[in-house]
């Protein structure tokens, strides 16, 4: 559902590594999710999606995972540069109204 | 990807007066347009969506005269606050998708601030 209230939860992770990011999505009927990359004062920028028939799925760079059993969705960046900084949100859609749920949100830091 | 344009990027209007924001897709017929409001360090709360040429439907706690949407066309939907309040000030963003479930493609965002 809707966060409100909360900080968001911030990762460092030195240049060239690998990052991993984590979200808990909350309808176990959920068939699609979305990783979204928001940088300071823009809209969110769709990065990767994945469906509920899949377990995984992989782009330039980014690799989602996906995890049913457990209801998580993990977002891995390989080797980490400085143009990743952003917050990164991933978003479920209801299977019943389309609409998209967010989560809160994970901050970035690449660090020099 | 997708182009959605949002317009304004930035306003400041007084306490009391309209504000109307933009949503173009630039590339792409947008059958349904979202629209978000953003706190600072905070996730993205779903105002209304929006249906081309059918009224929008708003959110629990979001006031649907207060926060006026119109989706006349596939391309554009709008964004009125009115009566603007301090309060409102925030980060307003749009988003549109083209069919049903697929990605939705996101506007740049409007920064509102009420003085």
């Amino acid at each position: 559902g809707e966060s409100v209230g909360l900080h968001l939860p911030t990762l460092s992770v030195q240049e060239g590594d690998n990052s991993i990011i984590n979200c808990a999505y909350s309808n176990s009927a959920s068939d699609y999710f979305i990783w979204y990359k928001q940088e300071s004062g823009k809209g969110p920028q769709f990065i990767i999606d994945i469906r509920s028939n899949m377990d995984k799925r992989q782009g330039q760079r980014v690799t989602v995972l996906l995890n049913k059993t457990v209801k998580h969705l993990s977002l891995q960046i390989a080797a980490t540069q400085p143009g990743d900084s952003a917050v990164y949100f991933c978003a479920e859609m209801d299977p019943g109204t389309y609409k998209y749920i967010f989560g809160t949100g994970t901050r970035l830091k690449v660090l020099a | 990807g997708a182009v959605v344009s949002q317009h304004p990027s930035r306003v400041i209007c007084k306490s009391g007066t309209s504000v109307k924001i933009e949503c173009r897709s630039l590339d792409f017929q947008a059958t349904t347009m979202f629209w978000y409001r953003q706190f600072p360090k905070q996730s993205l709360m779903l105002m209304a969506t929006s249906n081309e040429g059918s009224k929008a439907t708003y959110e629990q706690g979001v006031e649907k005269d207060k926060f006026l949407i119109n989706h006349a066309s596939l391309t554009l939907s709008t964004l009125t606050v009115t009566s603007a309040h301090p309060e409102d000030s925030s980060f307003y963003i749009c988003s549109a998708r083209e069919g049903g479930p697929t990605e939705a493609f996101f506007g740049q965002g409007t920064r509102l601030t009420v003085v």
